[in-house]
């Protein structure tokens, strides 16, 4: 089984809202992924939890604020996001110590902000 | 800064053609390369896996690896219409578990 699973489907927002992702895997994966994509461009990593601990953080802003609360969930909280952050939020997940390392990802998140 | 670079396509393709997409990567430490395959509007779905150099077949996709010269490549044989879709090219870094992906190809295959 290589599910990834992600809620909700779609979520609009406004810029003063505050809303949280949500990401679930039982695989009995210990790294878990939060990437942001735009239309017509590759997915971009934004965060990485090892053994439920944040070990890349690629600059993001600080409106987006992600938590893992066990090795299975893994949250992203949004707080004052800006209409640019309107995308597809995906999550994935991967043996944390394997030579494979293969990223399996959820069905995204699609977020408007108006 | 490490790079990953495909031919953007699209890749237009007769059904039951061969479509052959590659992939070349700047980091020569690179030891996991994967394809994924990505539909419009949805996630990107994890194809083929490659780490050693040669091929590797699984159905009707071969992905061939040549950390030598720096490519690797897809080639899906006897194409289908189902398979129109964006495919994006990944390598991990040597360290870490860090994917850094393609631009992606779009591959249209005409009945």
């Amino acid at each position: 089984d290589t599910e990834v699973t992600q809620t909700p489907k779609h979520l609009v927002m406004g810029m003063t809202n505050k809303k949280s992702l949500k990401c679930e895997q039982h695989m009995g994966h210990r790294a878990m992924y939060w990437y942001k994509q735009k239309a017509k461009k590759p997915p971009e990593l934004m965060f990485v939890y090892s053994y439920e601990k944040l070990s890349i953080n690629e600059s993001v802003p600080s409106r987006f604020s992600p938590e893992c609360p066990n090795s299975s969930l893994l949250n992203l909280h949004l707080h004052a996001l800006q209409p640019e952050d309107s995308a597809l939020y995906l999550c994935a997940s991967s043996q944390a110590v394997a030579r494979t390392y293969e990223q399996y990802f959820g069905p995204g998140t699609r977020l408007t902000v108006t | 800064q490490k790079e990953v670079e495909q031919n953007s396509g699209p890749l237009s393709v007769p059904e039951g053609a061969i479509a052959s997409l590659n992939c070349t990567y700047s980091d020569r430490v690179s030891q996991s390369f994967f394809w994924y395959r990505q539909y419009s509007g949805k996630s990107p779905e994890l194809i083929m896996s490659i780490y050693s150099n040669g091929d590797k077949e699984d159905g009707r996709f071969t992905a061939q690896l040549n950390k030598a010269s720096q490519y690797v490549s897809l080639l899906i044989r006897d194409s289908q219409p189902s398979d129109s879709a964006t495919y994006l090219c990944a390598v991990r870094e040597a360290a870490g578990n860090k994917l850094t992906f393609g631009g992606g190809t779009r591959v249209l295959v005409k009945p």
